[in-house]
């Protein structure tokens, strides 16, 4: 298995607050991506990076920001929390070639 | 733009086989297929780039018909251990981005 952790795994937080989620990985890999997933809508890509201070917006970005200062760590950031953004994210990484990513286990982040 | 997937959710008893399609209203570069099981992450099965392949991960293979922009999934006698929501994930260029459909949920019984 790829070397990726997600922290926290769980999280409850109250509407306007700030949440930040890491993501690890061990595999020196370039890419690293953010998804959130939600019923009837499959994975929808938040932010990705391509290298270390590299990073780029996907289709759901709005809300959101993140940040990677080392190759290992990608950081996803709510600036103020929204219950739209109760939902599981999952972080992937990828190295050069084809592209076949590979997923930490997720992390469950409710917004009341 | 998120590729559609068909059909939404299969049943099928052991040794069944079943098709699951994923097809884009653009030119695709490639597509992926991934098998998630309840609450756990999504798992790679295969790549396929545009050029027609099949390829074969134990008895699941897939085919990717450039013309029609669109991938088919073959389940081949099926077995429980096949249950679990399958997506695809498909890449306009090589830009290393990926749109994933909304998923088929299989579920294989004894």
């Amino acid at each position: 298995d790829a070397g990726i952790t997600q922290s926290p795994r769980h999280k409850v937080t109250e509407t306007g607050t700030p949440v930040t989620l890491r993501c690890h990985q061990t595999e020196n890999h370039r890419y690293m991506y953010w998804y959130r997933q939600d019923p009837g809508h499959g994975l929808r890509l938040i932010h990705y990076s391509y290298g270390v201070k590299d990073t780029d917006k996907g289709e759901v970005s709005d809300g959101y920001s993140v940040s990677r200062s080392k190759t290992e760590d990608f950081l996803l950031t709510l600036e103020s929390a929204t219950s739209s953004q109760t939902s599981v994210y999952f972080c992937a990484i990828s190295s050069s070639g084809l592209n076949e990513q590979y997923f930490g286990p997720g992390t469950r982040l409710t917004v009341t | 733009q998120q590729p559609v997937q068909s059909p939404q959710a299969v049943i099928l008893r052991e040794g069944e086989d079943a098709v699951i399609n994923c097809s884009s209203s653009k030119a695709l570069y490639s597509v992926h297929w991934y098998r998630q099981k309840h609450g756990e992450a999504p798992v790679f099965l295969m790549i396929l780039l545009k050029g027609g392949e099949q390829k074969g991960h134990e008895k699941i293979s897939a085919s990717f018909n450039e013309k029609k922009q669109q991938s088919s999934l073959y389940l081949t006698a099926s077995q429980l251990s096949y249950s679990g929501t399958y997506f695809c994930g498909t890449e306009l260029t090589n830009d290393y981005k990926l749109s994933f459909g909304a998923g088929t949920t299989v579920t294989v019984r004894a």
